[in-house]
C-alpha cells in the first residue's frame, strides 16, 4: 500500500523562528490533509491540499503532486503550534485516509 | 456541540473485560471510521462504514468489533479486552469523494490493566 513519511521527526525551535515540515508519499495521491493534534490530544484539520499551495495565517502549505511530496510552513512560531503534526492521504482504494507518523514540534519562550 | 462526539474520554478496564466505545456526529456525513493511535506510530484504521449496512476491516481489526447503528452512531467494541490494547482511539467522518475532509473527535484514551 501507499507509504507516507514525515521529516523530521522531532522539531525544537524557540518561539518566533520559522520551520518547514515534509511529507513524502510513494504513490500518486489526489487527496492529502495536514493536521495538528496539540498537547491534549485533540485532532485539527488544517488544510485540505492535494495540489498547489494554500495560506492560513501563519500557516502555509505547498503539495507538488508529480513529485510526491508535500511540505508545511509554520512562520513566527508559537508556543501554542507545539503537537504532532501529521500529514495523511487517501489509500488506493480510496477508502481512507493513511496517516505519516508524524512530527513532534516543541516552541518554548 | 461537537460535530464528532467520543464517550468515554478517558476509560481504565482490567484484562478480559468487553468495552464499547461509542461514537457520534451531527455532520450528517455517511461515512464514518475509528482510527488507533499509538505513540510514534501515527493513527492506524481499525474499521471503517460508509453506509449503514456497510463495515468493513482496515489495517489493524483483529481483536475489535464494530456496529453501525445508525448513520450517526458508530461504535467500537473490544470483545476480551488486551494490555497492548490500551491506546486513544480517535472516531472519525467524511463526507465521501476526494474532496471532503475528514473531521475527527477528541478522542478516547483507552488503558488495559
Amino acid at each position: 500500500g501507499i507509504q507516507v513519511e514525515q521529516s523530521p521527526p522531532d522539531l525544537i525551535l524557540q518561539e518566533g523562528a520559522n520551520s518547514t515540515l515534509r511529507c513524502n508519499f510513494s504513490d500518486s495521491v489526489n487527496n492529502l490533509q495536514w493536521f495538528h493534534q496539540n498537547p491534549w490530544g485533540q485532532l485539527i484539520n488544517l488544510f485540505y491540499i492535494p495540489s498547489g499551495t494554500k495560506q492560513n495565517g501563519r500557516l502555509s502549505a505547498t503539495t507538488v503532486a508529480t513529485e510526491r511530496y508535500s511540505l508545511l510552513y509554520i512562520s513566527s512560531s508559537q508556543t501554542t503550534d507545539s503537537g504532532v503534526y501529521f500529514c495523511a492521504v487517501i489509500n488506493q482504494a480510496g477508502t481512507a485516509l493513511i496517516f505519516g507518523k508524524g512530527t513532534t514540534l516543541s516552541v518554548s519562550s | 456541540d461537537a460535530d464528532v462526539t467520543q464517550t468515554p474520554r478517558n476509560r481504565i478496564t482490567k484484562t478480559g473485560k468487553r468495552i464499547m466505545l461509542e461514537c457520534s456526529q451531527t455532520k450528517g456525513h455517511d461515512r464514518m471510521y475509528w482510527y488507533r493511535q499509538d505513540p510514534g506510530l501515527g493513527l492506524r484504521l481499525i474499521y471503517y462504514s460508509f453506509d449503514v449496512k456497510d463495515i468493513n476491516k482496515g489495517e489493524i481489526s483483529d481483536g475489535y468489533s464494530v456496529s453501525r447503528q445508525a448513520q450517526a452512531k458508530f461504535s467500537l467494541s473490544l470483545e476480551s479486552a488486551i494490555p497492548n490494547q490500551t491506546a486513544l482511539y480517535f472516531c472519525a467522518t467524511s463526507g465521501g469523494g476526494l474532496g471532503y475532509g475528514y473531521t475527527f473527535g477528541s478522542g478516547t484514551r483507552l488503558t488495559v490493566v
